[in-house]
This record gives C-alpha cells, structure tokens and sequence, in this order.
C-alpha cells in the first residue's frame, strides 16, 4: 500500500541554521503531498502542500518539492528560528485517505 | 475558520472500562477521521467515515468500534480499553472525497488506561 517514510529525529539546530528534512513515498497513483506541523500541546496543522510533480509548496519560509523522478517531497528552511520547533510530519493523499510518516522533531537552540 | 473540537483533552481510564471519544466539526465536512498518534510510528488511521451512518477500517481497526449518527459528529468507542490503547487520539475531517486539500484537525485527546 501507500506509505511515507520520512528521517528521524530529533534534529537540533541552532537559531539561523539551514533545514532540511527528507521525505520519500511509495504510492500506486498520483498522490497529493502535505507537511504538517505540530507544535508543542497542540494539534497538527497543514504547513504547506504540492498537489502534481513539480509543484513547489511554501510557506512560513518553509519550502518542498514535489519531485515524482525520486518520489520524494523534502521540507527546507534556509533559516529557521526557536519558534520552529516543532514535530513535522510528511503525508499523503491517495484517493481519500492519507498516510503520514512517523514525524521528525525540530528543535532549535538561541 | 474550520473547527474540530474533541470534546476531552486528557482522559484517564481503567483496564476494561468503555471509552467514548466524541468529535465534532462545524463545517459540514463529509469526512471524518480517527487516528493514533505515538512517538516513533506517526498517525496511524483508525477508522474513517464519508457519510452518515457510513464507516470504514483505516490500518488498525482493532479494539475500536465508530459512531456516525449525525454528519457533524463522529465518535471513536473502545469496548474495552486496554493498557496498549494509551495514545494521543485525533479526529480530522475533510469536505470530500473529490477535495485535494488538507485535513482539519482537532486539537487531540491523551487517552491514559491505568
């Protein structure tokens, strides 16, 4: 079935620094591609999401590519700060129903 | 703004007591979700509903049963909760199947079975 693999964590970093965090899929059709974000006691929020191959989602200065060649939508910030911190998730949708990695948390240091 | 409430934020349970986790979402979304979210394995769907009265085995159905009586509200029961059933529990919605959007979620209930 579909699935979505994403790297572990934590990643800690400090304040300024660059992040990336990879995330690759296997999937049958064409899936929709979302990183989500939770951030301490709260529940997950779409961050940004790419829709066809090529697509670039973006947002808070987070970016990701949808690259279908590789099967993969890394997440990138070129400098992220102490609110960052965060667990982030990668997923799909495949027809309905979606399938997220197991999470990777951010944490950032002043 | 969309809005998925979970009706209890912490719940702490006994080993063989009935659970009711209740959901509702205020946008007429014709779908809604229940997942498990522990550290290490990310969500996991539990169950799914696109409509009334209709549901669906997500991944890990068992030791779970669904209510969907009203299209606004969803509700995840255990039987009989066991220790293995500690989590964080989510509920998200989505208007419907055509919809290449996101999922709204609420903000989870910590379930604890002593």
């Amino acid at each position: 079935g579909d699935s979505v693999t994403q790297m572990e964590g934590p990643v800690t970093l400090s304040e300024e620094a660059f992040l990336t965090i990879n995330c690759t899929y296997t999937a049958t059709g064409y899936p929709s591609l979302f990183w989500y974000v939770q951030y301490p006691g709260e529940g997950l929020q779409l961050l940004l999401k790419a829709t066809k191959a090529d697509d670039k989602g973006s947002n808070k200065g987070f970016e990701a590519t949808y690259r279908k060649e590789t099967t993969s939508f890394h997440l990138e910030k070129g400098s992220v700060q102490v609110s960052d911190s965060a667990v982030y998730f990668c997923a799909l949708d495949s027809w309905g129903k979606f399938q997220f990695g197991a999470g990777t948390q951010v944490v950032v240091t002043p | 703004d969309v809005k998925v409430t979970q009706s209890s934020r912490y719940l702490v349970k006994r080993t063989g007591e009935k659970v009711f986790l209740e959901c509702v979402q205020d946008m007429d979304h014709e779908n809604m979700f229940w997942y498990r979210q522990d550290p290490g394995l990310g969500l996991r769907l539990i169950y799914f509903s696109y409509d009334v009265k209709m549901k669906e085995k997500g991944d890990i159905p068992e030791g779970y049963s669904v209510s969907r009586e009203k299209k606004e509200r969803f509700s995840l029961i255990l039987e009989s909760a066991s220790t293995n059933q500690t989590s964080m529990y989510l509920c998200a919605s989505t208007p419907g199947l055509a919809f290449t959007g996101e999922l709204f979620f609420g903000e989870g209930s910590r379930l604890t079975v002593l």
